[in-house]
């Protein structure tokens, strides 16, 4: 079955750096990469997911870059911001799997002001 | 749009009585609803997919009789776990996809509920 890994576990950056959090997939057939915010006691948040049939997405101070050769994705944070410090965790999913994620690991992201 | 709500946020049980979880999708009609459950410091862990007026499906090593799930209507479904014992402390999460025209498989999530058996 589909296995997602997440790198790094823990990432600590200064407040107006960027902050880069990576994933990998196993199953070239996963076409759906959403990545989440969760906040401490609270449900994770979509903030941004991407589609197999395009490669990059921005949403303001996000994006997220897709290879589908190497089957890895990637969430960039720009210009980071304390209330960014959360755990971040990616997903993928196959079409045919009635939306059913398989997520990866998470990150927690530490913004220091 | 795309709210979920969960109902209680937080419940503190006595072992062995059963609890009830409900997860509401407010603005949209929900086909399918899954519920996880998250241990502190770790991944969410798929316990069921849910489709309205059918069978829940559950993951493997998930006990269905032991964690029961109704799917009502297309805005409500339900977690119950029975005969609940320290171990099954935990935090539930529930997740909607919005069904009807342009149907996409992105699931939005609830709030969590933060159950704990004494």
């Amino acid at each position: 079955g589909e296995n997602v890994e997440q790198h790094p576990s823990t990432l600590s950056v200064q407040e107006g750096d960027s902050a880069v959090i990576k994933c990998t997939y196993s199953d070239s057939a996963s076409n759906y990469f959403p990545w989440y915010k969760q906040e401490l006691g609270k449900g994770p948040q979509l903030i941004i997911d991407i589609r197999s049939n395009v490669g990059e997405k921005k949403d303001q101070r996000i994006a997220v870059t897709l290879n589908k050769t190497a089957k890895h994705f990637s969430l960039h944070i720009t210009e980071t911001q304390p209330e960014d410090s959360a755990v971040y965790f990616c997903a993928a999913s196959k079409g045919n799997q009635g939306g059913k994620l398989i997520f990866g690991q998470g990150t927690e992201l530490s913004v220091k002001p | 749009g795309a709210v979920v709500s969960q109902h209680p946020s937080r419940v503190i049980c006595k072992s062995g009585t059963s609890v009830k979880i409900e997860c509401r999708s407010l603005d949209f009609q929900a086909t399918t609803m899954f519920w996880y459950r998250q241990f502190p410091k770790q991944s969410l862990m798929l316990m069921a997919t849910s489709n309205e007026g059918s069978k829940a499906t559950y993951e493997q090593g998930v006990e269905k009789d032991k964690f029961l799930i109704n799917h009502a209507s297309l805005t409500l479904s339900t977690l119950t776990v029975t005969s609940a014992h320290p171990e099954d402390s935990s935090f539930y999460i529930c997740s909607a996809i919005r069904g009807g025209p342009g149907v996409t498989d992105t699931q939005y999530f609830g709030p969590g509920t933060r159950l704990t058996v004494l």
